[in-house]
């Protein structure tokens, strides 16, 4: 089980380019949640989907960002036009069941660290 | 609105010392809480994970309680060791499935 595996690992972008994070879930898990975490902050919330799902978008910017997971393929994170405010680590992590009935929580790639320049 | 808060933000000590890092959450109506370890650069290692009906989980030198009523968790490491210097966050989930995560605490441990 290779776990949670997110690419590229480091990714550089120059202003109004577009950035595209991907992440394949820990096999049998069909959750999906990304985080953000900009220097010195805490991770922040910000989708969780399903196979094809959005089920929770309330912590994406309105604008530019955009999250899938298709029925086939990995998660993937999309930030259009990116800007300097953007520079951070995102986080991917999978779950097997939700909420109540995980026994096993949530477990994390190792992220993938953009820098726009 | 769920809000996590981990004291204290730093912490430096010798190695051989028993810590207990804190963990306290707004809203007592979670699912579980996860300890997690981050090391510079790097991704979340889960280290520990309660379920609400649980009062405290172990493994190896590490011990979480968790008091669900006064919105509390402590981490309590024994016999720290230079290894362990990491930032420790915890983390609650609640209906909504996300995990709301504290501040962290930045752990130091010098020989």
């Amino acid at each position: 089980n290779a776990g949670v595996m997110q690419n590229p690992r480091h990714l550089v972008r120059r202003r109004g380019q577009e950035a595209r994070l991907r992440c394949s879930p820990m096999k049998g898990h069909s959750h999906v949640y990304w985080y953000r975490q900009l220097p010195e902050e805490g991770l922040k919330f910000m989708v969780y989907l399903q196979k094809e799902n959005i089920i929770d978008e309330s912590g994406m910017p309105k604008e530019r960002f955009s999250a899938e997971f298709p029925k086939e393929g990995p998660s993937i994170l999309r930030i259009q036009q990116v800007v300097r405010g953007d520079s951070a680590a995102y986080f991917c992590a999978s779950s097997t069941l939700t909420g109540a009935d995980s026994n096993y929580g949530y477990t994390f790639g190792s992220g993938t660290r953009l820098t726009v320049v | 609105k769920q809000e996590v808060t981990q004291i204290p933000a730093a912490l430096s000590v010798p190695e051989g010392e028993n810590l207990v890092l804190n963990c306290s959450f707004t809203d007592s109506a979670i699912y579980n809480l996860q300890w997690f370890r981050q090391d510079p650069g790097k991704g979340l290692t889960s280290l520990l994970l309660i379920q609400s009906s649980q009062r405290e989980q172990t493994s190896g030198r590490l011990n979480a309680s968790l008091d669900k009523s006064s919105g509390r968790s402590t981490l309590y490491i024994a016999a720290s060791q230079p290894g362990d210097s990491a930032t420790y966050l915890c983390a609650v989930s609640s209906d909504t499935d996300k995990l709301i995560f504290g501040t962290g605490t930045r752990l130091q441990v010098f020989p």
